[in-house]
């Protein structure tokens, strides 16, 4: 069965400083992974995917990511943080189906601290 | 373009009242649905899918129910509202077998039952 672990229900970190959001997953098939952002009280965006085109993936607001299957991981990250980026962001495997379904982890709070 | 709508924003319901919440999709054909509910401090938690007019599939069993009269319309139901029925409602689309892309959200609906 596909899971996602996300270690760290809450980070903080300082304006400019380097953000770390984990994600660890489990698949028994090579696996389709997202990246999402949700600001208080709305639906949730994506900022990047990987698809196995290439391990590091770029996405929107400076935001990377990179696809390590020796370590089951697809780590956020952006070498500087701002205030804006203060939201929850949620990793997602996809189930490889005809119903495309989409397995969430529980969240990382991003807490930006001037 | 693909748009999503979702309805109401924001509901504040008593205990035991019944529950519509709508939700549209724009500018594509036979898109696969979901309903997904966020709880605080529980992550997402998909309530229902449907891949055509007519499917739906319960994720958990709940007092809610689904129905897809229309291709491009979903919607979420309750005879009778429970306290523990309270969250953050998100309907999400995604084009059917297309693992490559992602979900697609609507901007939710926070519900409160009183």
């Amino acid at each position: 069965a596909q899971s996602v672990t996300q270690l760290g229900s809450h980070v903080s970190v300082s304006e400019g400083a380097l953000v770390l959001l984990r994600c660890n997953y489990s698949s028994s098939v090579p696996p389709y992974l997202f990246w999402y952002v949700q600001y208080p009280n709305q639906g949730l965006q994506l900022l990047l995917k990987y698809t196995s085109a290439a391990t590091l993936v770029k996405g929107i607001n400076g935001f990377e990511a990179e696809f390590k299957k020796s370590e089951t991981s697809f780590h956020l990250t952006k070498p500087s943080a701002h205030m804006s980026d203060a939201a929850e962001y949620f990793c997602a495997v996809r189930i490889p189906s005809n119903t495309g379904k989409l397995i969430f982890g529980q969240g990382t709070t991003l807490q930006v601290k001037p | 373009s693909q748009t999503i709508h979702q309805w109401p924003a924001t509901l504040v319901q008593p205990v035991g009242s019944p529950l519509s919440l709508e939700c549209t999709v724009e500018g594509t054909s036979n898109p696969n649905l979901y309903w997904y509910r966020q709880a605080a401090g529980r992550g997402l938690q998909l309530l229902f899918y449907s891949v055509g007019i007519g499917q739906i599939s319960s994720e958990v069993p709940q007092n809610l129910s689904a129905s897809r009269p229309q291709d491009r319309q979903f919607i979420l139901s309750s005879k009778k509202l429970l306290l523990s029925d309270s969250g953050f409602y998100l309907c999400a689309w995604s084009v059917g077998g297309h693992l490559l892309q992602g979900y697609t959200f609507g901007s939710g609906t926070r519900l409160t039952v009183v």
